[in-house]
Parts: C-alpha cells; sequence; structure tokens
C-alpha cells in the first residue's frame, strides 16, 4: 500500500520553542492531508486539513496562529507547533487519502511531541 | 450529536477465541465509508477493514470481518480466533462522502482497548 511518512519521530522540546512536524506521502501526491492529535489513551481528533496550494481548514477551537500548516508540495505539508507550551505534549499524527484508493487513508507512523 | 460511538472501553478474548468490537455511527449521508483501525502500543494506525454504505456484503480481510446492519447503523468488527499479537486499540471511523469531496476527513470513536489473554 502506498506509504505516508513522519519526521521527527519524537521531539522533545522547552517550553516556549518552536516545533516542525513534517508529513511526506512517499510513493504518491496527496492535495490533502489531514492533522490529527491524540492525547493518551483517548481518540484521534482532527485538528485541520492541510489543502497543497491553499490554506488550510481548521477545526474549531483549533488556534490557527498556533498550529501553522503549510503544504508547499503535493508529497509535503508541514505542522509547526509554535511556543509551544507542556499542554501541546502529545501525539500528532497525519493522514493523506489517496485519491485512486476511496477505501483508504494512509496514516503516517506520528510524532510523539514532550514540552518541558 | 457523536458520529462514532463505541461502548466499550476495554475487551478481554481469550486466545483462538472470536470477538466482536462493537461500532454505531450516526448520518444523514446516503454514501458513507466505515473503516476499523488497529493501534497497537508504538502508535501507528493500521488500517483493517472498510465497509462502503452501498456494499450489500460485509467486507471480510482474512481473521476480521465487518458485521454491518444499515438500518441499525452498527458496524461491528469481528476477530475470529484471536491472537496474543491482536492486543491493541481499535477505532472505528467514518467518512462522509455526500458532502463535497470523496477524500473527506474521518470520524472516530473513543476506541476499544482489546486485551488477549493466552
Amino acid at each position: 500500500g502506498a506509504v505516508v511518512s513522519q519526521h521527527p519521530s519524537w521531539v522533545i522540546c522547552k517550553s516556549g520553542t518552536s516545533v516542525k512536524i513534517e508529513c511526506r506521502s512517499l510513493d504518491f501526491q496527496a492535495t490533502t492531508m489531514f492533522w490529527y492529535r491524540q492525547f493518551p489513551k483517548q481518540s484521534l481528533m482532527l485538528m485541520a486539513t492541510s489543502n497543497e496550494g491553499s490554506k488550510a481548514t481548521y477545526e474549531q477551537g483549533v488556534e490557527k496562529d498556533k498550529f501553522l500548516i503549510n503544504h508547499a508540495s503535493l508529497t509535503l505539508s508541514t505542522l509547526t507547533v509554535t511556543s509551544a507550551h507542556p499542554e501541546d505534549s502529545s501525539f500528532y499524527i497525519c493522514s493523506a487519502p489517496h485519491q485512486s484508493s476511496y477505501n483508504e487513508q494512509f496514516f503516517g507512523p506520528g510524532t510523539r511531541l514532550t514540552v518541558l | 450529536a457523536q458520529k462514532i460511538t463505541q461502548t466499550q472501553p476495554g475487551m478481554f478474548v481469550q486466545e483462538k477465541e472470536a470477538v466482536t468490537l462493537d461500532c454505531t455511527y450516526d448520518t444523514s449521508d446516503q454514501s458513507y465509508g466505515l473503516f476499523w483501525y488497529k493501534q497497537p502500543s508504538s502508535g501507528e494506525m493500521i488500517f483493517l477493514i472498510y465497509q462502503g454504505s452501498y456494499d450489500e456484503q460485509n467486507a471480510t480481510e482474512g481473521r476480521y470481518s465487518l458485521n454491518f446492519q444499515k438500518a441499525r447503523k452498527s458496524a461491528n468488527l469481528v476477530i475470529s480466533a484471536s491472537q496474543l499479537g491482536d492486543s491493541a486499540m481499535y477505532f472505528c471511523a467514518m467518512r462522509e462522502i455526500d458532502r463535497g469531496s470523496t477524500l473527506g476527513r474521518l470520524y472516530f470513536g473513543r476506541g476499544t482497548q482489546l486485551t488477549v489473554w493466552p
């Protein structure tokens, strides 16, 4: 099946710094990618929809100035957590639907962010 | 209202037995898709099975089958012959296809933690 990668797989940073997470579709083009956040023992919550060549669409309650999304190419979307705080510590997962497959979305392996 | 409801926070099953994980959904769309994902402790989301709303037959993938009851809006996952490696969190998810793009977002349930014991 199609492959989606994420980098880094884990990151520890100090409070107040910014962290960039990359999501790449390795063998297909993705005009749309989704960013989810998952707190321990909880479900995946959609944060935003990343659209290639246009602005991201954010879910209600997600601060667009804090979680910057850039979908610069058909294979890369980035999520930047600006001025991170301990409450931003979470598991961030991206997914990309395959345009030729209506039956599956492909998930990245996730990035575990810890803010000290 | 929640679009996906998983009422079992935890389930236990003995190895080699079958187990059913419950999922109900809520949508007014006629065209939608239902998914089950497995998430082991490593965090990766592993796609298990898909059922389209117009599929007349229940989906099956190896030891996984989806018991699709459209009138009840339920999409239960049945795992046959459980293995120790099946221990993980299982998420039911839905994509509403009618609303614009077919490449739409997924709505997830809260998940069911399955533990398989020897």
